[in-house]
């Protein structure tokens, strides 16, 4: 049972290329989260989708995009890298929609973009 | 606006009790008090969560004020393993969590 894997560990990107960053759990959650973190800062959430199908802006949805390609996977995409996107990347995940479960977190992507 | 307060800092000896406070004084009813702590850039982890009533875990026990104004959490044997970033997070039913910048402990030999 690997909980929330997240890939790559770390990337480099010159400014204005793409990626995307790939996140999958093995906990049969319906709840899949993504956070960045800036140093010396708490998580904010990017986006987040509460349920296979749908996905939902959060705090800092500018410069991404999300897909729930299935239960078990929830994909970020950065289309176009700015320097400002610097930044850890986390994913999480939680059994049921807006409840009081506790979300697991993935180990992070650590991006840099230059 | 943060809807949570924690010291910045903390330091706590190996082998005592690290109690840290969070002041929350607009909590809403329906608002549970989370505690999340993050070790060395890792994936927060999961600790504990009460609404109203103190709760005991493996890892930690919440201490909520009966005004549910501010909430203690103690590691009652701490080591240095514990050295992390602790979040206290408040999160109402259909919320998000919202992460602050939390308190950073400590733990020294």
């Amino acid at each position: 049972n690997a909980g929330v894997t997240q890939t790559p560990k770390f990337q480099v990107l010159k400014t204005g290329q793409s990626m995307t960053l790939q996140c999958a759990q093995d906990m049969n959650h319906n709840s899949m989260y993504w956070y960045r973190q800036d140093p010396g800062m708490g998580l904010r959430l990017i986006y987040y989708s509460a349920s296979e199908g749908t996905t939902d802006k959060g705090e800092v949805p500018n410069g991404y995009n999300v897909s729930r390609l299935n239960k078990r996977e929830f994909s970020l995409r950065l289309e176009s890298a700015a320097p400002s996107q610097t930044s850890v990347y986390f994913c999480a995940s939680s059994d049921r929609p807006g409840s009081f479960d506790e979300q697991f977190f993935g180990p992070g992507t650590r991006l840099t973009v230059l | 606006d943060a809807k949570t307060t924690q010291p910045t800092s903390m330091d706590c000896a190996e082998g005592r009790a690290a109690n840290l406070p969070c002041n929350h004084s607009t909590i809403s009813g329906n608002e549970y008090v989370y505690w999340y702590r993050q070790i060395h850039s890792q994936g927060p982890q999961y600790i504990i969560h009460g609404l109203k009533n103190n709760e005991t875990n493996e890892m930690a026990s919440l201490i909520i004020t009966e005004d549910r104004k501010s909430s203690t959490l103690i590691l009652p044997h701490a080591t240095l393993r514990d050295t992390a970033v602790y979040y206290c997070i408040l999160k109402g039913y259909g919320q998000n969590f919202v992460f602050g910048p939390g308190t950073r402990l400590s733990v020294l030999p």
